[in-house]
């Protein structure tokens, strides 16, 4: 079965560099999320978009800014990168409208900034 | 607002052991999702079993089995006869299931640690 799908897998950025992180939701998944997870921490939710548009907004800097194409693919765009960016993200996507919605989630693009 | 405590920082167990990983969760919704997600040493998110709040049946999955408790708000995992491979970071999580804002965003616990030693 297909699953997400996220790139890249791995980037390194220097301070002040943007970063853009790609996903590929679950064909017909009508929802996608970004989560943050920082070294030895839990997943935090950043930002939903449910049909292309922006659902929902959790603990996202303002630097930082995510969209939903038309072909449903998301992307994360962060700009004036800091160290403390330097994290795990993960997008997920689920069927919304399914009486068995459940995020499956991406193999994570893992950001270092130096 | 939603909290998912999970008081167990890290655990190990010799293999072939039970163990139970708990997991504490509070929300005023009488509607939620409960979740327990697995975290390999390769850092991607594996989905394990959802739970919706008005189905408190417990469920066995294997080796896997959940127990749903609403009088105590818990959602406890337990693994029969350990193995290393089961070695990973545990995730317990909720979801709120918002009419209209098509967001069911995930809140998690801290995670709990697992280690199954050969």
């Amino acid at each position: 079965a297909a699953g997400v799908i996220q790139s890249p897998r791995h980037l390194i950025k220097e301070k002040r560099e943007t970063a853009t992180l790609k996903c590929y939701p679950i064909p017909r998944h009508d929802t996608v999320y970004w989560y943050q997870q920082g070294p030895g921490q839990d997943p935090q939710f950043l930002i939903s978009f449910y049909e292309k548009m922006q659902s929902d907004k959790g603990s996202i800097p303002d630097r930082f800014s995510a969209q939903q194409f038309s072909d449903y693919h998301s992307e994360l765009n962060m700009s004036s990168l800091e160290l403390g960016d330097s994290a795990l993200y993960f997008c997920a996507s689920s069927f919304i409208l399914s009486s068995q919605e459940t995020q499956y989630f991406g193999p994570g693009t893992r950001l270092l900034v130096l | 607002a939603q909290k998912v405590t999970q008081a167990q920082t890290e655990i190990s167990v010799v293999e072939k052991e039970d163990v139970t990983l708990d997991c504490v969760y509070e929300t005023r919704d009488t509607t939620y999702y409960l979740f327990w997600y697995k975290q390999p040493p390769s850092g991607e998110l594996v989905f394990l079993i959802r739970r919706n709040s008005f189905d408190e049946q417990n469920e066995i999955s294997g080796r896997y089995s959940w127990n749903f408790q609403k009088s105590t708000s818990s959602f406890n995992f337990t693994i029969t006869a350990s193995q290393v491979v089961d070695s990973a970071v545990y995730f317990c999580a909720l979801s709120i299931p918002y009419s209209g804002a098509g967001s069911y965003q995930l809140t998690f616990g801290k995670g709990t640690k697992l280690s199954v030693i050969p």
